[in-house]
């Protein structure tokens, strides 16, 4: 089945304590996105890479790293996480080059800063 | 930069009557535009895109490029259309996509 999945899909951690937040894609896309959705902010794009070893900042990436060794793993890396970063994350990885793509999401992650 | 704007955080309508979600967007060039939506506790998935001109349960968008806007409509809502929907905006660069900006999400509600 063609799927995104991400781990974990629930985390409570404490502020300051480094964490990573994977994402894996069986559909051979070249593009993958991270994503956190906030209460009356919608959705805001944290990275995104165009295929391996490239990424760039998409319009919040302040506090986040990512990398993209493989085609299939995007993950996601608070170094020193803060309450502000409370919120619930998607990742989602399309073909690259199509006139008109699809994102395909994965189900989330939420994550607790205390 | 661009921009979508969903004016609407909440909208609710009586099942049967017609539902238009709007969307605007500002960008100078020639964007494709999506609707994506967000089932109860279910991962978000695209609806529809205009460069398909297509129907998906019963919902339309035309993109109205002298207005700026890509508003959704369904003639008859269903109470299985309770969801959260965003618009989302595209640029294209070199044949492939830099990612996605969504406006801020309107949740609609179907009263029975």
């Amino acid at each position: 089945e063609a799927q995104v999945t991400q781990n974990p899909r629930y985390l409570i951690t404490v502020t300051g304590k480094k964490l990573t937040v994977t994402c894996s894609q069986n559909m051979n896309h070249e593009y993958m996105s991270w994503y956190r959705q906030d209460p009356g902010l919608g959705l805001r794009q944290i990275y995104y890479s165009m295929n391996v070893e490239v990424t760039d900042k998409g319009d919040v990436p302040e506090g986040y790293k990512v990398s993209r060794k493989e085609k299939r793993n995007f993950p996601l890396i608070l170094e020193s996480p803060s309450p502000n970063q409370t919120s619930l994350y998607f990742c989602a990885s399309s073909r690259k080059g199509q006139a008109s793509y699809e994102q395909y999401f994965g189900p989330g992650t939420r994550l607790t800063v205390t | 930069a661009q921009r979508v704007t969903q004016p609407e955080k909440l909208l609710s309508v009586f099942k049967g009557a017609p539902v238009e979600l709007k969307c605007n967007y500002s960008y100078s060039g020639s964007p494709e535009l999506f609707w994506y939506v967000q089932y109860s506790r279910q991962r978000l998935q695209l609806l529809l895109r205009h460069i398909s001109r297509e129907s998906i349960k019963g919902f339309t968008a035309d993109l109205n490029k002298g207005e700026t806007s890509f508003h959704l409509k369904k003639p008859f809502a269903q109470e299985e259309d309770s969801a959260m929907y965003y618009c989302a905006l595209t640029l294209r660069t070199g044949g492939g996509a830099d990612g996605l900006t969504f406006g801020k999400g309107t949740h609609l509600i179907i009263q029975p």
